[in-house]
């Protein structure tokens, strides 16, 4: 089936560092989604992007449609504590509108 | 209570058990899902419901059996499973098609085969 490529699998980052992470396929997508889920509770919606080129923030978040509609980053600047959890991405592929989901970013803060 | 509601958090059941999942949306959707959530995998869609009818089966065994008796009530009812389908099971709800409208999740089932 149609795959998303997420990196990285896991962060460990410190307290106060900027964070990427992106996602990339071989299949061109219409929109790109990027949830994230605390552990013990449902993914839950950042950001989502619906033109190629188009970047979006929300607070510290900021992501971006990539121009060749075949990938999408995702950046958090000035990391805090409760941004730890599991990020993921999704897109709906431009064919078949089908919704196709990343493996996730598992964001850790070291102590 | 507002959300996407499913019970129970925790079950654990022998192979040869029956039990159901419920969840329950309060947000006036249209289209219910089930996806399985596995360890550094991507979220596997199992089915989709719109406005109770069943518009997407992803080749799922027959073990899993889902019901949507209305708009706002989605189960999962599971029996004789295997070991390999301990996950965690999410419900999902969207006011359009999944590819059209944000999905908002529950806080999902976490579900062990003994």
């Amino acid at each position: 089936g149609q795959q998303l490529n997420q990196s990285p699998q896991s962060m460990f980052i410190q307290e106060g560092e900027d964070v990427s992470m992106n996602c990339t396929s071989s299949s061109i997508f219409n929109t790109w989604l990027w949830y994230k889920q605390d552990p013990g509770e449902g993914p839950v919606l950042l950001i989502a992007l619906y033109k190629a080129g188009e970047l979006t923030s929300n607070g510290r978040l900021t992501a971006q449609f990539g121009i060749t509609r075949k990938d999408s980053f995702l950046n958090i600047s000035a990391s805090i504590p409760s941004d730890v959890g599991i990020y993921f991405c999704a897109g709906v592929m431009d064919s078949n509108y089908q919704l196709i989901w990343g493996a996730g970013t598992k964001l850790i803060i070291k102590p | 209570e507002t959300g996407v509601t499913q019970t129970p958090r925790h079950l654990v059941m022998g192979m040869t058990n029956k039990k159901s999942l419920k969840c329950e949306q309060h947000l006036g959707h249209n289209a219910m899902y089930w996806y399985k959530q596995s360890a550094k995998k991507p979220l596997e869609l199992m089915f989709v419901y719109n406005f109770k009818e069943q518009t997407e089966n992803n080749s799922v065994p027959s073990r899993f059996s889902p019901e949507c008796p209305n708009s706002s009530h989605l189960f999962l009812h599971l029996h004789t499973l295997q070991p390999e389908d301990s996950a965690l099971y999410l419900c999902a709800s969207s006011q359009g098609r999944q590819g059209q409208s944000p999905l908002h999740f529950g806080n999902g089932t976490r579900l062990t085969v003994t």
